[in-house]
């Protein structure tokens, strides 16, 4: 079965510091990779997607992912954190078959302190 | 930027009642879907709509739950009879392709 893990609940950086959420994902086929922010009474907002190619993908923000397949992993970037950047980050895999179905984690909740 | 919109932001209702929520999606997308977080948890999948039907349903998207385009520009998902814990953050989201779904601001669905 599909599934999606993000170990850290919540995380907290100064800003300007870098920032890297992790995501794991469980998947056996190629996986659809998606990452989404969701600001405070906001929707999902997509940050950037992997389905082939390049692994190191680039998103809107500045924010950056890489897809590491021989870990199962996802993790996403930034090199320097604003406090706009404050707010819910989900990670979400998909069938490569269907696409129909999103996993999403349970979210990592970002506060960025000044 | 074209965006997905949601009416209403809240709604508040007693059990039993019928509810409609509604989405537009942007408009040149071909897939739509419906998407729920109950507070706390984990975004869930409740369904898929393509070419006018029902492509994709979860478990929780039981006979209580229908779907409808009922003109080209909006998509409702109706709960005919709530409960208490169909409570919720409702998400409806749109798709050019099948992977790369962009989604609303949510409806939060409170039933009392």
């Amino acid at each position: 079965a599909q599934s999606v893990t993000q170990p850290d609940i919540h995380i907290t950086v100064s800003e300007g510091a870098s920032l890297e959420l992790r995501c794991n994902y469980s998947y056996g086929a190629t996986p659809y990779l998606f990452w989404y922010v969701q600001s405070p009474g906001q929707g999902l907002q997509l940050l950037l997607k992997y389905f082939s190619g390049d692994t190191l993908v680039q998103g809107i923000k500045g924010f950056e992912a890489e897809f590491k397949r021989s870990q199962s992993s996802f993790n996403l970037r930034k090199p320097s954190v604003h406090w706009s950047d404050a707010a819910e980050y989900f990670c979400a895999v998909a069938s490569s078959n269907t696409g129909n179905q999103f996993y999403f984690g349970t979210g990592t909740s970002l506060t960025v302190i000044p | 930027e074209p965006e997905v919109t949601q009416t209403p932001s809240h709604q508040v209702t007693q059990m039993g009642q019928e509810v409609i929520l509604r989405c537009v999606p942007i408009s040149n997308h071909l897939y739509f879907y419906w998407y729920r977080q109950i507070l706390g948890q984990k975004v869930e999948f409740l369904v898929s709509f393509y070419n006018n039907e029902i492509s994709e349903k979860s478990e929780i998207f039981d006979d209580q739950f229908s779907v409808e385009r009922p003109d080209g520009s909006n998509f409702t998902l109706k709960i005919r009879s709530t409960k208490l814990e169909d409570s919720a953050m409702y998400f409806c989201a749109s798709s050019e392709e099948a992977q790369a779904k962009y989604f609303g601001p949510g409806t939060r669905l409170t039933v009392l």
